[in-house]
């Protein structure tokens, strides 16, 4: 069975501009979560994607925003970016019920923001 | 505020050592604790999980001690090979919720 894939797998952007991310998560897997992970502030939670509805959301400015497609794949994208939102940013994915958490990490993308 | 502490942020044994880390939380409302293991370059990769009920379980080299009344749990890496080193995060999550809550990881270097 393919793994989670996400591409880019690198991105350069400038301050201001916008950015959208794609994963495509394990086949039969439901929900799609998003992680940003920097040196300083690690590996935090973004939002949560099931059946195309947003599940959960983390601690993050309104710049950050996701969708889901029918086909379990997600974007999310980051408007107005600004220098501190350069990290690797990461998609899981899981089966999506409710007594299941596993979740499966992509390779992330890279995104360096100049 | 950080959901979950975990210590040491990094750590450095012998080939065959055990190497333990630690992690501690504060909401009782956890009840899902999993670890991963990530290499340079790639995603977190689930490595075990324990859910509260139990209070260890073993896979393979790896084994997790859970304390519910400490609230900490952590792993042992049994007869530890240069190629477990990486940077371990240990996690939390309440059922069915999949917002994990990370530590802030524990880099591991075995040395042959």
């Amino acid at each position: 069975k393919a793994g989670v894939t996400q591409t880019p797998r690198y991105l350069i952007k400038t301050r201001g501009q916008q950015v959208t991310l794609s994963c495509s998560p394990i086949s039969g897997h439901r929900s799609v979560s998003w992680y940003q992970q920097t040196p300083g502030q690690g590996l935090q939670f973004l939002f949560e994607y099931f059946s195309e509805t947003q599940r959960n959301k983390g601690n993050f400015p309104g710049r950050f925003s996701g969708r889901q497609f029918s086909n379990s794949r997600s974007e999310m994208n980051v408007s107005t970016l600004e220098l501190g939102d350069s990290a690797l940013y990461l998609c899981a994915s899981s089966l999506g019920r409710t007594s299941h958490n596993e979740q499966f990490f992509g390779p992330g993308t890279r995104l360096t923001v100049l | 505020q950080q959901q979950v502490k975990q210590s040491p942020q990094s750590l450095i044994v012998q080939k065959g050592g055990i190497p333990i880390i630690n992690c501690a939380y504060e909401n009782t409302a956890f009840d899902y604790f999993p670890w991963y293991q990530q290499f340079p370059g790639k995603g977190p990769a689930l490595l075990i999980a324990i859910r509260p009920d139990v209070s260890e379980k073993k896979e393979g080299r790896f084994t997790i001690s859970f304390n519910k009344s400490a609230k900490q749990f952590s792993l042992h890496i049994m007869d530890s090979q240069p190629g477990d080193s990486a940077t371990y995060f240990c996690a939390a999550a309440t059922t069915g919720a999949n917002n994990l809550f990370f530590g802030t990881g524990t880099r591991l270097t075995v040395i042959p």
